[in-house]
């Protein structure tokens, strides 16, 4: 299957900083990329859909101007934690599609540590 | 997501049994997908399903749809200690493709 790349795999950060989480589609075109957060042995919980060459949508609760999301070419939507604090810290995941595909595939995941 | 129970929480099973979890929309379903996540992982693929009555099997493990009750199982026969971990349900329910999960089974197998 297609394979998406999530870099860093984990990051510690200080509190106040910004932290920028890549995702990117390795041997397909992703139109959409999707973004998701997970607390500790809770569900995904969608953030935002993120579209090649156009603005985010943001699901409902989740701050824009917190969760800035990039989605500058096909094969790469990035995610940056602005002035990130400790109840930041989670685990990130991403998933993108081929366009015509139904099947969406998932990054490793990110864990990201606000001290 | 209260779009999408699943049940039960959490499992534990004798290696060897066989058990079924189930995810349940309250919304209509353009797509039902199961995935399984070992914590603090990605999430592996296991199955989509999208048509009424439809039913999937990879090695041990099946999964039905019943579109008229936006319901969906998981089957896995003669569980083994690799099946454990956690196992979502995600559904689409706008036809964008946009997936929402349940709140996931956390399953253990006893050797």
């Amino acid at each position: 299957g297609a394979v998406v790349s999530q870099h860093p795999s984990w990051v510690i950060c200080k509190s106040g900083t910004s932290v920028k989480i890549e995702c990117r589609s390795l041997d397909f075109q992703a139109t959409t990329m999707f973004w998701y957060r997970q607390f500790p042995k809770q569900s995904l919980m969608l953030m935002a859909t993120s579209n090649e060459g156009s603005k985010a949508t943001y699901e409902q609760g989740v701050e824009k101007d917190k969760f800035l999301i990039n989605h500058a070419s096909l094969t790469l939507s990035t995610l940056t934690v602005t002035s990130a604090h400790p109840e930041d810290s989670s685990f990130y995941i991403c998933s993108a599609r081929q366009p015509g595909d139904t099947e969406a595939f998932f990054g490793q995941g990110t864990r990201l540590t606000v001290v | 997501s209260q779009e999408l129970e699943q049940s039960p929480q959490s499992l534990i099973v004798q290696e060897g049994k066989n058990l079924t979890i189930n995810c349940t929309s309250s919304k209509t379903l353009y797509g039902l997908y199961w995935y399984k996540q070992k914590y603090g992982e990605g999430l592996i693929f296991l199955m989509m399903l999208q048509k009424g009555g439809e039913e999937k099997s990879h090695e041990k493990i099946t999964a039905k749809l019943d579109e008229k009750k936006q319901q969906s199982s998981l089957h896995i026969t003669a569980s083994q200690p690799s099946h454990a971990g956690i196992y979502l349900c995600g559904a689409d329910h706008t036809g964008g493709f946009k997936t929402i999960f349940g709140a996931g089974t956390r399953l253990f197998v006893k050797a």
